[in-house]
């Protein structure tokens, strides 16, 4: 099926720097998320872009956080500067574009275990 | 509040028999269900979405929505130790076109050979 790249697959980081998380989405679709999970807590949406806009945000996406995807490249999240609450898993997730009743799937990659020292 | 309840919080059950798993919306405009799956190490994948009241059948897979009560459930008859995984409920508004999910804190199922 649809494949959801992320890399890398887990960064260590010390506190205070910047980090980028890159997401390689399924290739026809229009629709890109990123959500957060906290080990042994659920999924927590983050934000969601389409057309090269942030749609919607989560009150987790705090002032330190970006995302862009440049000329149908990557999908990243910066993180800059990074705080130690910022340690989970982040889940890249891309859908086709959107049908009027909000059926469509989204697709989830592996995630990128970030954990700040 | 949580605004998506799952339980059990863990379940084991015996290869080949029935698994049931319970989810439960607390708010009104989230009216689409969504079931998901995650074995160790990989994303989430979805397994089936439910989005009218009474029964969805895929394969093994039997959901089962309550609108009236927000309640979806999920069965998994002949249970195969791949089973064994995260199964997450996702929530959404009708009619909102953005894709965002709400997701329950999981049920853990482990199949026993």
């Amino acid at each position: 099926g649809p494949k959801v790249l992320q890399i890398p697959s887990h960064q260590i980081i010390d506190m205070g720097q910047m980090v980028t998380l890159n997401c390689d989405p399924v290739s026809n679709h229009l629709y890109f998320y990123w959500y957060k999970q906290i080990l042994g807590q659920q999924m927590e949406f983050l934000v969601n872009f389409y057309n090269g806009k942030v749609m919607e945000k989560s009150k987790l996406f705090k002032d330190q956080f970006s995302v862009e995807r440049p000329d149908g490249s990557y999908f990243t999240l910066k993180i800059q500067p990074t705080a130690l609450e910022d340690s989970a898993v982040y889940f890249c997730a891309s859908s086709p574009d959107w049908g009027a009743y909000s059926q469509n799937t989204l697709y989830f990659g592996a995630g990128t275990r970030l954990s700040v020292l | 509040q949580q605004k998506v309840q799952q339980s059990p919080e863990s379940l084991s059950v015996p290869e080949g028999g029935m698994a049931s798993l319970n989810c439960t919306s607390s708010d009104r405009n989230f009216q689409y269900f969504w079931w998901y799956r995650q074995h160790s190490g990989e994303g989430p994948k979805a397994l089936m979405s439910i989005f009218s009241d009474g029964d969805k059948k895929e394969g093994r897979f039997t959901a089962h929505l309550n609108k009236a009560s927000l309640h979806v459930s999920l069965h998994i008859r002949d249970s195969q130790p791949s089973d064994s995984a995260l199964y997450f409920c996702a929530v959404s508004e009708p009619n909102y076109n953005q894709g965002k999910l709400i997701f329950g804190q999981g049920t853990k199922l482990s199949i026993k050979p």
